[in-house]
């Protein structure tokens, strides 16, 4: 059965700070590792994956993935109150064709 | 305008009833989806679904059903409801199956009393 595994569960911090987030995953036939942030209501899309060791950068969110190890990490920099919410990692098996979701980790960010 | 919506946003019905909930998406996607997420915020895959197959999960009791009357709608019908069917239900579409992102519906809040 895929699985996806992150970690931490929940982390606080202050602004500022930097903070980094782990997926791990085992699926079959991995294509791609997605990272969602969810506040209040939908998932909304942060980066895609695909290929080891290229780092995506969106602004003070970058993400990085090694197919060898079978993790990702999601780093943001100097972290605002905004950036409170669930990140979400998601694997794409190509065989099973659809998204298989770790069970998030909640980040909150005090002033 | 928003691309992938659902209705009702909020759902509350007495146990064993019937409900659907509908899903529409304007991006003119090939693909949607519907997502189940449980309390503990996991979301697990219901269905998967194109105009040329419909991919389940064998987890999903069968009193759940997609419908799809075309390629932009994909509604959810449920049977007999349980209290545990409580949760919040995403819908989501992608261009193709696996090839790029889902984007989500901003969610369905059930809850069986």
């Amino acid at each position: 059965e895929d699985k996806v595994v992150q970690s931490p569960l929940s982390l606080v911090v202050h602004e500022g700070d930097t903070v980094t987030l782990n997926c791990s995953y085992e699926v079959t036939n991995f294509r791609s590792l997605l990272w969602y942030k969810q506040e209040k209501k939908a998932p909304t899309f942060l980066f895609m994956l695909t290929s080891s060791g290229i780092e995506k950068k969106s602004g003070r969110l970058s993400s990085i993935l090694d197919k060898k190890e079978l993790f990702s990490i999601l780093n943001i920099t100097a972290t605002q109150t905004g950036d409170s919410a669930v990140y979400l990692c998601a694997a794409l098996s190509g065989s099973a064709r659809q998204l298989t979701f770790g069970s998030g980790t909640q980040l909150t960010v005090l002033p | 305008d928003t691309a992938v919506s659902q209705t009702p946003k909020y759902l509350v019905t007495q146990m064993g009833n019937d409900k659907s909930i509908k899903c529409e998406q304007n991006l003119g996607h090939d693909t949607m989806y519907w997502y189940k997420q449980d309390s503990k915020k996991f979301l697990k895959i219901m269905f998967s679904y194109n105009n040329k197959e419909l991919i389940i999960n064998e987890t999903v009791p069968n009193r759940f059903s997609p419908k799809s009357p075309d390629k932009a709608h994909l509604n959810l019908h449920i049977n007999s409801l349980e209290l545990g069917d409580s949760a919040v239900y995403f819908c989501a579409s992608s261009r193709d199956y696996g090839s790029t992102e889902a984007f989500f519906g901003q969610g369905t809040r059930l809850t069986v009393v």
